[in-house]
């Protein structure tokens, strides 16, 4: 299954509001996950199911979706929020990750 | 907390084999509760999923396209999993993670990684 992520750089603020978007090939019911990776680190799972929150993350961060289009939001920007951001499925093998969305500081 | 840790050589020769090593603290490896996977990652792009390993069954699962390359093992003497690829080429150049998933319906994401391994390959 082939995922696609849109934008594939965002420039934002502290304080915005964004929102990024991944959709797959094939349906996925809501076997979809989000994470964030910062620098020279591994990535962070922060949504599973697709809109369920990981343990610990906080709750200005949300995901919808289901079938073939996700979004991930994050409401009021902080400056630990400027990382990579990979959606993953895994409803059918191989699991696989979209190419990523940099959310950079404008 | 589950921790889980790569370990194993940074430069591997074209043609060779890669061996890498997952210990895990905080969890078993043989739990029922969890599957165990090894992702890469080459240098400014997206994750690669290649596999798990469920020891419980004994089940193993490789991406299609490593399969005939790649085997995954586990220690449960040493709570350790295990990443052996072979005849690797510049393009298995790649920071190597393991990972920890769920065993239940709609667990399979990774909820717990390793810092990473970076493996280069030498010509």
């Amino acid at each position: 299954i082939q995922m696609t992520q849109s934008p594939s750089t965002l420039s934002a603020s502290v304080g915005d509001r964004v929102t990024i978007t991944c959709r797959a090939s094939e349906s996925l019911g809501s076997l979809l996950a989000w994470y964030q990776q910062r620098p020279g680190k591994a990535p962070k799972a922060l949504i599973y199911k697709a809109s369920t929150l990981e343990s610990g993350v906080p709750s200005r961060i949300s995901g919808r979706g289901s079938g073939t289009e996700f979004t991930l939001t994050i409401d009021d920007l902080q400056p630990d929020d400027f990382a990579t951001y990979y959606c993953q499925q895994y409803k059918t093998y191989p699991w696989t990750f979209g190419q990523g969305t940099t959310v950079e500081l404008k | 907390q589950v921790q889980l840790q790569e370990s194993g050589p940074g430069l591997v020769k074209a043609s060779q084999t890669l061996s890498l090593t997952c210990s895990v603290s905080g969890a078993s490896v043989d739990s029922a509760s969890y599957y165990w996977n090894w992702i890469r990652q080459p240098a400014g792009k997206g994750p690669e999923w290649i596999g798990r390993i469920y020891t419980t069954t004994g089940s193993v699962n490789i991406n299609p396209s490593l399969k005939s390359r790649v085997t995954i093992s586990v220690d449960t003497s040493r709570n350790q999993f295990t990443l052996k690829m072979t005849a690797v080429t510049a393009a298995d150049a790649a920071v190597y993670y393991c990972a920890k998933s769920g065993a239940g319906a709609g667990l399979y994401y990774f909820n717990a990684w390793g810092r990473g391994a970076q493996v280069t390959v030498s010509s």
